[in-house]
């Protein structure tokens, strides 16, 4: 069936440094593929997404890229904020309209 | 504002004590999921909806009942609580297909610990 497999946290950079979050998937299909951001005691946000190969999702600074040749859908962004710690969820959408998930890689940014 | 609301927010059971955690979106949303959060297993899906007077088993189903007799409300019931059922509870809604790029609205999560 289809999957998600994300990088094992935690992540921990200094602010201001690059980050990248590594997230491959299988699909039979042409899933559509989303990033969602969890902070501390709260719920999932829709951080970004993108709905076919080529597309770059891109919101609050991060990028992500849908690569159909390399099923990968890897976070980026250019120059973290202690902010911005939290936990990271890849996601696809499967053929029956519900999200798979990966298993969250929890980030931790120091001053 | 516009949202999914879950209540309670906690909540303790004894082992065999039942409860129902309501899920109310307010965005006219068609589908409704049922989520569980566990360390270092991610989201499940419990259960899901994609209308009013449906439900659908998903990943995780077991020891878990569901309702959507009303299309803003998701009910998840719990009839004979276990420890193994301790976990963060997380409910969501979206729109529509999930092809069109819509993702989901969650709630802030119920967290329920069985004792």
């Amino acid at each position: 069936g289809d999957s998600v497999t994300q990088m094992e946290g935690p992540v921990t950079l200094s602010e201001e440094a690059f980050l990248t979050i590594n997230c491959t998937y299988t699909a039979t299909g042409y899933p559509s593929l989303f990033w969602y951001v969890q902070y501390p005691g709260e719920g999932l946000q829709l951080l970004l997404k993108a709905t076919k190969a080529d597309d770059k999702g891109s919101n609050k600074g991060f990028e992500a890229t849908y690569r159909k040749e390399t099923t990968s859908f890897h976070l980026e962004k250019g120059s973290v904020q202690v902010s911005d710690s939290a936990v990271y969820f890849c996601a696809l959408s499967d053929d029956t309209d519900k999200l798979i998930f990966g298993t969250g890689t929890r980030l931790q940014v120091f001053p | 504002n516009a949202g999914v609301t879950q209540t309670p927010k906690f909540r303790v059971l004894k082992t065999g004590q039942s409860m129902t955690l309501l899920c109310a979106q307010d965005m006219n949303h068609e589908y409704m999921y049922w989520y569980r959060q566990d360390p270092g297993m991610g989201l499940r899906l419990i259960h899901y909806s994609v209308g009013e007077g449906t439900t659908a088993k998903g990943e995780v189903p077991d020891g878990y009942n569901v309702s959507r007799l009303k299309k803003q409300n998701f009910l998840l019931g719990l009839e004979s609580a276990a420890p193994s059922q301790t976990s963060v509870y997380f409910c969501a809604s979206s729109p529509g297909h999930l092809s069109g790029g819509y993702g989901y609205t969650f709630g802030s999560g119920t967290r329920l610990t069985v004792v």
